[in-house]
């Protein structure tokens, strides 16, 4: 089973609308990252969070993590078909940055 | 800055020969290399940790013998699938991290990944 669980596995929105993907672990968290990949391509760094309750934000995503650092949602405003991809969760799960642990990923489609 | 690039970008063998691939740190010296392998529709698993100069640290049920690191310098890892089989074709990625890896709260050391590599085994 993942160590990380995301949801959806796959997401199909109409331009224009807001959507939200989960990333979840049974496991306190170190840090927190949210990369964007296109298929067979590498991954696109989004965000890092470190802190309970920690947000940031870049142009029209949104990322936060829970208190308890064991929940992210990544939430996207206005969605445009340049958004289209997978969106990956990734962990430290010891706290050196030696063990990234990665989500199933959620596909994302944004039809125009 | 924190560029990492991979060579080949996409591989095609024949099985039973050995498959090399680079993956360098074109604009910062990388400590700490990291192998990814990536099936269809799947996330990424992390085969193995090289830290320059030393042996790579491989995970659980990675065959070391079959999947060959060297991190000769500090800007350059290389992955050789030795002996090469159907079952290995996926999509290979490195990344690396500069620093120690003792990740604080106040130095984080983020990877930072490559492209990847598309290996399909004939």
């Amino acid at each position: 089973s993942q160590e990380l669980e995301q949801s959806p596995q796959s997401l199909i929105v109409q331009e224009g609308k807001n959507l939200t993907i989960n990333c979840t672990s049974s496991k306190t968290l170190y840090g927190l990252y949210w990369y964007k990949q296109k298929y067979g391509e590498g991954l696109i760094f989004l965000m890092m969070l470190q802190k309970g309750g920690e947000e940031k934000s870049h142009e029209k995503i949104t990322a936060k993590l829970d208190e308890k650092k064991q929940q992210s949602s990544l939430h996207i405003t206005a969605s445009q078909p340049s958004h289209a991809g997978t969106y990956l969760c990734g962990a430290d799960m010891r706290g050196n940055n030696n063990d990234m642990r990665f989500g199933a990923g959620t596909r994302l489609t944004v039809k125009p | 800055g924190a560029v990492v690039s991979q060579h080949p970008s996409r591989v095609i063998c024949k099985s039973g020969t050995s498959v090399k691939i680079e993956c360098r740190s074109l604009d910062f010296q990388a400590t700490t290399m990291f192998w990814y392998r990536q099936f269809p529709k799947q996330s990424l698993m992390l085969m193995a940790t090289s830290n320059e100069g030393s042996k790579a640290t491989y995970e659980q049920g990675v065959e070391k013998d079959k999947f060959l690191i060297n991190h000769a310098s500090l800007t350059l890892s290389t992955l050789t699938v030795t002996s090469a089989h159907p079952e290995d074709s996926s999509f290979y990625i490195c990344s690396a991290r500069m620093g120690t890896g003792r990740g604080t709260r106040s130095s984080y050391n983020e990877q930072f990944f490559g492209p990847g590599t598309r290996l399909t085994v004939l």
